[in-house]
C-alpha cells in the first residue's frame, strides 16, 4: 500500500523568495513519484514526476524535486517565487506493479504576495 | 495539445437522482480512470478501466457507481441515486499505458453538488 502525506494546507511566500513544498511517501514498493499543480478552475497538471532515472528531478515552470529515500522524501522547490505560481500543488505516489491507481497527498496551497 | 475534456463543468441534483458524468479521454489513450475530491479532502482514486472492464476500483465505488465507454471516445460515470456525500469534484483521467512511470492526464474536473 502505499501513502503521501503533506504537512499544512497552507504556504505563503514572498514573490522571488524560495518555495520549499513537502512531501512525503510510505510505499511497500519502489515508487513512482509524481508532483501536479492545479490552477483554479483547471484540471491537474503534471509539474514533474520521479521514475528511478534520477533522483534530481526538473520540471515545467521552474520546479524541481530530489528523491531522497533515507527520508522518504520528494519535496519540491522552485528558487525563486512568480505571482503565476500561486495554486494547489498535489504529491502522488505510485507503485510500480501492476496496480496503477495514483494515491495522493491532500495538497497544499500556494500563495504568493507581492 | 491533445487534452481530457469533462462535461458537464457543474451538476446540481437532488438526492437519489441519478447523474452521469462524461468524459472524451486523449484519443489514443487506452486506461481511463476516475478520481474524486470532496472539498477540503484528498483526490482519491474512484476506478481505472481498460479495454472495456473494470482494471481495479475502490472500496468507494460500490454499486451506485458505474463506468462504462459507451462508444469510441466517450467514458462515462454514473452515479444511480446520489447521496449527499457524493457531492465533490469528480476529475476523469487517461494515460497511454498502465506503466507507472507514465502520465495520467486530467480532466478539468465536473463539481457534482447533491441537494
Amino acid at each position: 500500500a502505499q501513502s503521501v502525506t503533506q504537512l499544512g494546507s497552507h504556504v505563503s511566500v514572498s514573490e522571488g523568495a524560495l518555495v520549499l513544498l513537502r512531501c512525503n511517501y510510505s510505499s511497500s514498493v519502489p515508487p513512482y513519484l509524481f508532483w501536479y499543480v492545479q490552477y483554479p478552475n483547471q484540471g491537474l497538471q503534471l509539474l514533474l514526476k520521479y521514475t528511478s532515472a534520477a533522483t534530481l528531478v526538473k520540471g515545467i515552470n521552474g520546479f524541481e524535486a530530489e528523491f531522497k529515500k533515507s527520508e522518504t522524501s520528494f519535496h519540491l522547490t522552485k528558487p525563486s517565487a512568480h505571482m503565476s505560481d500561486a495554486a494547489e500543488y498535489f504529491c502522488a505516489v505510485r507503485g510500480t506493479g501492476a496496480n496503477s491507481k495514483l494515491t495522493f497527498g491532500k495538497g497544499i496551497t500556494l500563495s504568493v504576495r507581492p | 495539445e491533445p487534452e481530457v475534456t469533462q462535461t458537464p463543468s457543474h451538476q446540481v441534483t437532488q438526492m437519489g437522482q441519478e447523474v452521469i458524468l462524461r468524459c472524451v479521454p486523449i484519443s489514443n489513450h487506452l486506461y481511463f480512470y476516475w478520481y474524486r475530491q470532496i472539498l477540503g479532502q484528498k483526490v482519491e482514486f474512484l476506478v481505472s478501466f481498460y479495454n472495456n472492464e473494470i482494471s481495479e476500483k475502490s472500496e468507494i465505488f460500490d454499486d451506485q457507481f458505474s463506468v462504462e465507454r459507451p462508444d469510441g471516445s466517450n467514458f462515462t460515470l454514473k452515479i444511480r441515486s446520489t447521496k449527499l456525500e457524493d457531492s465533490a469534484m469528480y476529475f476523469c483521467a487517461s494515460s497511454e499505458d498502465r506503466a507507472g512511470y507514465n502520465e495520467q492526464f486530467f480532466g478539468p474536473g465536473t463539481r457534482l453538488t447533491v441537494l
